[in-house]
């Protein structure tokens, strides 16, 4: 089936420590999306890439670094930099063929630090 | 302040009720609208697209958008314990890049 796939589900890591989350994607989409989800927040844009080597900050990208080597991979590394990383990251893409700006998420990866 | 709020609840309701959910906006430039509903732990699913102004409905469901007021809403008829979940509004105008979300409202339906 064609979907998102992200990993891990869930993560623990301590403070001080980098930590990278997996987004992979088999829907032959050029544009993929990280976002951060707080509770209470919504869904906040941390980075976003349209095509492979090429990707954009959102609202939140410092502390973020991510890269776009293979079309259907989009992996986020959350650094040690970043101030309060414990939250939900959701990856997502286009859902429809029209650019509409609808978004189709994978399942999230829940990170915790200690 | 924020280009979309939208009040978190919790929104506690009997089942069969009808719900109501609202976001307000302040871009008018906004054009394209979504509801995405969101079950704990779980990446949120998209439930209802509509542009531009006017309704659209699907089954129980129906959005509804007023450009004119900034305001857009989602009703669900016949609320069952299984839409217990958070509704996220969510919005874009051609040109930009991603949407930007409400914060989301919490949803009981209690059976």
């Amino acid at each position: 089936d064609g979907g998102i796939t992200q990993s891990p589900k869930y993560l623990f890591r301590k403070e001080g420590q980098n930590v990278t989350l997996s987004c992979e994607q088999n829907l032959n989409h050029d544009a993929m999306y990280w976002y951060r989800q707080d509770p209470g927040q919504g869904l906040r844009l941390i980075y976003y890439s349209q095509i492979v080597n090429d990707f954009q900050k959102g609202d939140i990208a410092e502390g973020y670094s991510v890269s776009r080597e293979k079309k259907e991979s989009f992996p986020l590394t959350v650094t040690s930099a970043q101030k309060n990383p414990t939250a939900f990251y959701l990856c997502a893409t286009p859902s429809g063929t029209t650019n509409t700006g609808e978004l189709f998420f994978g399942e999230g990866s829940r990170l915790t630090v200690l | 302040q924020k280009e979309v709020e939208q009040d978190p609840g919790p929104l506690s309701v009997p089942e069969g009720a009808i719900v109501s959910l609202n976001c307000t906006y302040s871009n008018s430039a906004f054009q394209y609208f979504m509801w995405y509903r969101q079950y704990s732990r779980k990446g949120p699913e998209l439930l209802m697209y509509t542009y531009s102004s006017g309704n659209k409905e699907d089954g129980r469901f129906t959005a509804q958008v007023d450009k004119s007021s900034k305001y857009i809403s989602l009703f669900i008829r016949d609320s069952q314990p299984s839409d217990s979940a958070t509704y996220l509004c969510a919005m874009t105008t051609t040109g930009r890049r991603a949407l930007t979300f409400g914060s989301g409202t919490r949803l009981q339906v209690q059976p």
